[in-house]
């Protein structure tokens, strides 16, 4: 079993301030995604990273594949209250079985205004 | 929108008794997944389908079974519901053929409690 471990667990921060949460393994992964999920809904994807150094840019959002493919970061640039939710990283293993999908162990963010 | 609703949304049931979860989906995505979701535990697999009467195991899939017998229709079964199940239970599809990097859409989950 794959496992992912994310950091921090719970974030509480003022509207402004930057952020940096992290998802590692010590597994390979064909690719890693970045889901936020809000209260009573789904996951919802925010972007998929497949090169190992990649990175990609969404408005405030910073993602980075490491180059081991084996850990990604996402950078939250002035955090604003909407950015508030639990977010989750997820991959697919390198080799056989790459349907099943591994999800992170998630990180609860609070921006309070 | 993905196409996806998961009934019931939420369920009460006794310990011991059949309970199953149904979802559905109206694009004929090849890939279904059940995943359950627990405080500090994300997200953990149960089952998935890769196909009308392909399924295989997750990594929490004791105590649960499933069944596509159509292709827009993946049903999560747990034969005898236990405490330890009461959890929210998401479906989610992946569409295309199923490499690289495609995403997962999900439901809205369905949150159940066995007492």
């Amino acid at each position: 079993t794959q496992l992912l471990k994310q950091s921090p667990q719970f974030l509480s921060i003022q509207e402004g301030e930057n952020l940096t949460v992290y998802c590692n393994s010590s597994s390979v992964f064909s690719s890693l995604q970045w889901y936020r999920q809000e209260p009573g809904e789904g996951p919802v994807l925010l972007v998929t990273v497949v090169t190992g150094g990649e990175v990609k840019k969404l408005k405030r959002l910073t993602f980075q594949f490491g180059d081991a493919r084996k850990d990604s970061s996402l950078h939250i640039t002035a955090a604003q209250p909407g950015d508030t939710g639990l977010y989750l990283c997820a991959g697919g293993p390198l080799a056989g079985g790459y349907q099943k999908v591994t999800f992170g162990t998630g990180t609860k963010l609070q921006v309070i205004p | 929108d993905a196409g996806i609703t998961q009934s019931p949304r939420h369920k009460v049931t006794e310990t011991g008794t059949p309970v199953t979860l149904r979802c559905h989906q109206t694009e004929n995505h090849r890939y279904m997944y059940w995943y359950r979701q627990d405080p500090g535990h994300g997200l953990r697999l149960i089952h998935y389908s890769y196909g009308v009467k392909d399924t295989d195991k997750g990594e929490v899939s004791d105590g649960y079974s499933v069944s596509r017998s159509k292709t827009e229709d993946f049903l999560l079964t747990l034969e005898s519901a236990t405490s330890s199940q009461t959890s929210v239970y998401f479906c989610a599809i992946r569409p295309g053929t199923g490499t690289g990097g495609s995403p997962l859409h999900f439901g809205n989950g369905t949150r159940l409690t066995v007492t």
